[in-house]
């Protein structure tokens, strides 16, 4: 069974502090890796995208991957409350010659005022 | 930007009703993807296409059908809905990146 995991949460940071979301994934040959953010009632939104091994930065965001650890994470800089919602994780895994998005069932970030 | 378009926000249907779900992409994107969304079970995919006229089963197939007769419409079809059918139903489309739809949610009574 290919997975990817995530922790739940909820996860509570003060604001102005670094929130730190995790993912592992089970399939050692998985390329591509992305975060989406999810408001409660709304659809997913496609935050960040990480292909290559290391650091990657878009504004307050950071997405880590580290292919041997089989790991996915994003740093959130400066938390905001408005940053306050579930965080999803997908990798695209492949399956018998095709590739599928597998999703992790999300991390619920909580930004304290 | 990426638009993906679903026909339906809220919709509330009647066991045995056929339901259809509509979905349209303006990005010229070759995969589409239906998926349902849970309270603790995440996303899990039901059907998805890479190509006009071809669809592959995803993790949960039973009870649905889909139907993709041009690039851009990806359409999900429920021929006899349930209640355990009762869902957020997602509409997504991808190059690289997968852009989702605003959802729709399905009540079945």
């Amino acid at each position: 069974q290919k997975e990817v995991e995530q922790n739940s949460g909820p996860l509570s940071v003060p604001e102005g502090a670094i929130a730190s979301l995790n993912c592992t994934y089970s399939d050692r040959g998985s390329q591509s890796f992305f975060w989406y953010r999810q408001y409660s009632g709304k659809s997913p939104e496609l935050i960040m995208f990480i292909y290559s091994n290391g650091d990657k930065e878009d504004g307050r965001f950071t997405a880590q991957l580290n292919k041997a650890s089989q790991y996915v994470s994003l740093l959130i800089r400066d938390s905001q409350p408005s940053d306050s919602a579930t965080y999803l994780c997908a990798v695209n895994m492949r399956f018998s010659g095709t590739y599928k998005y597998i999703f992790g069932t999300g991390t619920r970030l909580k930004v304290l005022a | 930007d990426v638009k993906v378009t679903q026909s339906s926000r809220y919709l509330v249907k009647r066991t045995g009703e056929k339901v259809f779900l509509e979905c349209v992409q303006d990005m010229d994107h070759e995969n589409m993807f239906w998926y349902r969304q849970d309270p603790g079970l995440g996303l899990r995919l039901i059907y998805f296409s890479y190509d006009v006229k071809m669809k592959e089963k995803g993790d949960i197939p039973e009870g649905y059908s889909v139907s993709r007769e041009k690039k851009e419409r990806f359409s999900l079809i429920l021929e006899s809905a349930s209640t355990n059918q009762t869902s957020m139903y997602l509409c997504a489309s991808s190059y690289k990146e997968l852009f989702f739809g605003e959802g729709s949610r399905l009540t079945v009574l």
